[in-house]
């Protein structure tokens, strides 16, 4: 019973480099969905996605890439890594986008960036 | 613009004491759903309760209470006889439409610190 599989979950970049964040979800949801959790500000959306090949920006998309190639994967990228993006990074996916519907989370990445 | 206020930042109790997270909304919707997610020591975020505005009952789930208010746009937490296994850091979230589709707007949290 997986639920939602994040790969790795920590990571130490120096800045500059490139990672890619793997979210895989076995519950077939539709959505999928990419926050980062940093010391008082909750969790804040960075980028989801309603369908395999879709994605949109949610509050803090800068810096960030995302690709939904499979439905039950969903990949976060960081091109050039830099120190304010260390944070915990969640993955989140839903049955669908109506408001009513659960997200279910990983259990999260732990990145720094020095 | 959808807003979720959680303003206690930490709270400490004593084993068996009653507390009450507080968390206050904003939204333009008039449908719209509210959550609660715990978030333990171990890291992962645990959903707890989901409610929508136009059921205003409350609901209890073991120790565990939730007082809906859309009079007062507050949505709090209660839970009774706390124990150690509470200590986590619990979330309040707002569903939101963002161009057809729902997302979640998440609160800063409070952090509840149980000790024996």
């Amino acid at each position: 019973n997986a639920g939602v599989t994040q790969t790795p979950k920590f990571r130490v970049l120096k800045t500059g480099q490139s990672m890619t964040l793997l979210c895989a979800q076995d519950m077939n949801h539709e959505y999928m969905y990419w926050y980062r959790q940093d010391p008082g500000m909750g969790l804040r959306l960075i980028h989801y996605s309603v369908g395999e090949g879709t994605t949109a920006k949610g509050e803090v998309p800068d810096g960030y890439n995302v690709s939904r190639l499979k439905k039950q994967n969903f990949l976060l990228g960081l091109e050039s890594a830099a120190p304010s993006q260390t944070s915990v990074y969640f993955c989140a996916s839903s049955y669908s986008s109506i408001a009513k519907n659960i997200q279910y989370f990983g259990a999260g990445t732990r990145l720094s960036v020095l | 613009a959808q807003k979720v206020t959680q303003a206690q930042t930490e709270i400490s109790v004593v084993e068996k004491e009653d507390v009450t997270l507080d968390c206050v909304y904003e939204t333009r919707d008039t449908t719209y759903y509210l959550f609660w997610y715990k978030q333990p020591p171990s890291g992962e975020l645990v959903f707890l309760i989901r409610r929508n505005s136009f059921d205003e009952q409350n609901e209890i789930s073991g120790r565990y209470s939730w007082n809906f208010q859309k009079s007062t746009s507050s949505f709090n937490f209660t839970i009774t006889a706390s124990q150690v296994v509470d200590s986590a850091v619990y979330f309040c979230a707002l569903s939101e439409l963002n161009s057809g589709y729902s997302t979640l707007t998440f609160g800063k949290g409070t952090m509840l610190l149980v000790s024996p």
